[in-house]
């Protein structure tokens, strides 16, 4: 079955650019959408369709995928960005895919 | 404005049948989308279960498709879940949501509601 992996965790400074991988086979090929969630919420929806930003998520978040990677970056990363997030690839042969996901750390 | 909402009981017995309903407001169920269950164990990441289009088509993880049904009632504008023979590794969060048809992303989802496998 198709797999996507995620580093476990992630480290970055207030201000700085935080990158988080996603990567699967060929996922280039697939839909992958990035979901943010805190303790005790639900994931919200932070990226889809590769590199799109639903309104209301500000413009620091940013997505690319290209041949086995995609990856969420974060410029100017703030404290209230301090969260667990998801990558999902989506095609139509195997659906939802979700990474293991990464744990944001910002210190 | 879209809301999901689960109900279902909390705490479930080994070996018994899961059953979780989502029930939609503010929205539709029409070709633009999907509706799904994802699960949430305490403390892990997240599992895609299973997704309904509004034909009635279904389409699970491969893992539990032995053992999830999902259907829905769209008169009633809810969609359900049936996980049978439940161990206590079935034990977790369990979100209903609305995914975008053509890109499969997850626009929406319910509060989630806990459910605890236990005798």
């Amino acid at each position: 079955s198709y797999e996507v992996i995620q580093p476990p965790s992630v480290s970055v400074s207030p201000g700085q650019t935080a990158s988080i991988t996603c990567s699967g086979h060929r996922l280039g090929d697939r839909y992958v959408s990035w979901y943010q969630q805190k303790p005790g919420q639900s994931p919200a929806l932070v990226i889809h369709q590769d590199t799109k930003r639903p309104s209301g998520i500000p413009e620091r978040f940013s997505g690319s995928n290209s041949g086995n990677t995609a990856t969420l970056t974060i410029s100017g990363t703030q404290a209230l960005d301090e969260a667990d997030y998801y990558c999902q690839a989506w095609d139509s042969n195997t659906y939802v895919v979700f990474g293991g996901g990464t744990r944001l750390t910002v210190l | 404005q879209l809301q999901l909402q689960e109900s279902g009981p909390g705490l479930v017995k080994p070996s018994e049948t899961l059953s979780l309903t989502c029930t939609v407001s503010g929205g539709s169920f029409n070709s633009s989308y999907f509706w799904g269950w994802i699960r949430q164990p305490p403390g892990k990441g997240l599992e895609w279960i299973g997704i309904i289009y509004y034909s009635g088509s279904t389409y699970f993880n491969p893992s539990l498709k032995s053992r999830v049904t999902i259907s829905a009632d769209t008169s009633k504008k809810q969609f359900s879940l049936k996980l049978t023979s439940v161990t206590a590794a079935d034990m977790a969060v369990y979100y209903c949501a609305r995914l975008v048809a053509n890109w499969g992303y997850v626009d929406s989802w319910g509060q989630g509601t806990l459910v605890t496998v236990s005798s």
